[in-house]
């Protein structure tokens, strides 16, 4: 079974230029989130897909970051325009969805921001 | 607001010997816990969960048990093994939702 596919594995941007990732789920996975990782913190969950609905995108700052997956498969996250701080690990995960479903994470893109 | 914590940044263990993390919550409505495995440069790795209902859950070498009254969880591996070194982070969902995270344990198993 093919495991959750991140792209790219890194990207060094300036800031307030714009960057997206790109996420590949596992067949069949109807739940998607998205994480970012901040160096020496915990995943911190961005946006959770239900198919192609947004379940929660409550802790997604909205105003320079935006997410969707089309025909509830891939999945892209974009950033517009880039800050320092945004620089992190963005962790990708996907799951059967239902209750006790474990979630399956990619590698991560690892975006510095200069 | 961080539901999940787990106060412990590191553990230093002796090849052999038992390691316990643990993991505190702070949201009854969280009824399902897991602990991930993170090595350096990959994406968290799925060890093992348990549901509300229990107290223990057991595979292999790892065991977790919940106290729910507490709002307490522990991760034990025994015996601890040189492969077993690696960031472990505990994790609850309430129902389908909201995958929330703590700050993970970096474990060091000494041989």
């Amino acid at each position: 079974e093919a495991g959750v596919a991140q792209s790219p594995r890194y990207k060094i941007i300036e800031k307030r230029q714009s960057v997206a990732f790109w996420c590949n789920p596992i067949s069949g996975h109807a739940t998607l989130y998205w994480y970012q990782q901040i160096l020496g913190q915990g995943p911190k969950l961005l946006i959770q897909f239900q198919n192609n609905g947004v379940v929660d995108d409550s802790q997604l700052p909205k105003d320079r970051f935006s997410a969707e997956r089309l025909k509830g498969v891939d999945s892209t996250l974009k950033i517009q325009p880039a800050k320092l701080e945004d620089s992190a690990v963005y962790l990708c995960a996907s799951s059967l969805g239902g209750v006790f479903g474990e979630a399956f994470f990619g590698q991560g893109t690892r975006l510095t921001v200069v | 607001d961080q539901q999940v914590k787990q106060n412990s940044p590191s553990l230093s263990v002796q090849e052999g010997r038992i390691s316990i993390l643990n993991c505190d919550y702070t949201n009854s409505m969280f009824d399902y816990f897991l602990w991930y495995k993170k090595y350096p440069a990959e994406g968290p790795t799925f060890l093992i969960s348990i549901s509300s209902i229990k107290d223990k859950n057991e595979d292999g070498r790892f065991t977790v048990f919940l106290n729910k009254s507490a709002k307490h969880l522990s991760l034990h591996i025994v015996p601890s093994q040189p492969g077993d070194s690696a960031v472990y982070f505990c994790a609850a969902m309430e129902g389908d939702y909201k995958l929330s995270f703590g700050a993970g344990t970096t474990v060091t198993v000494r041989a």
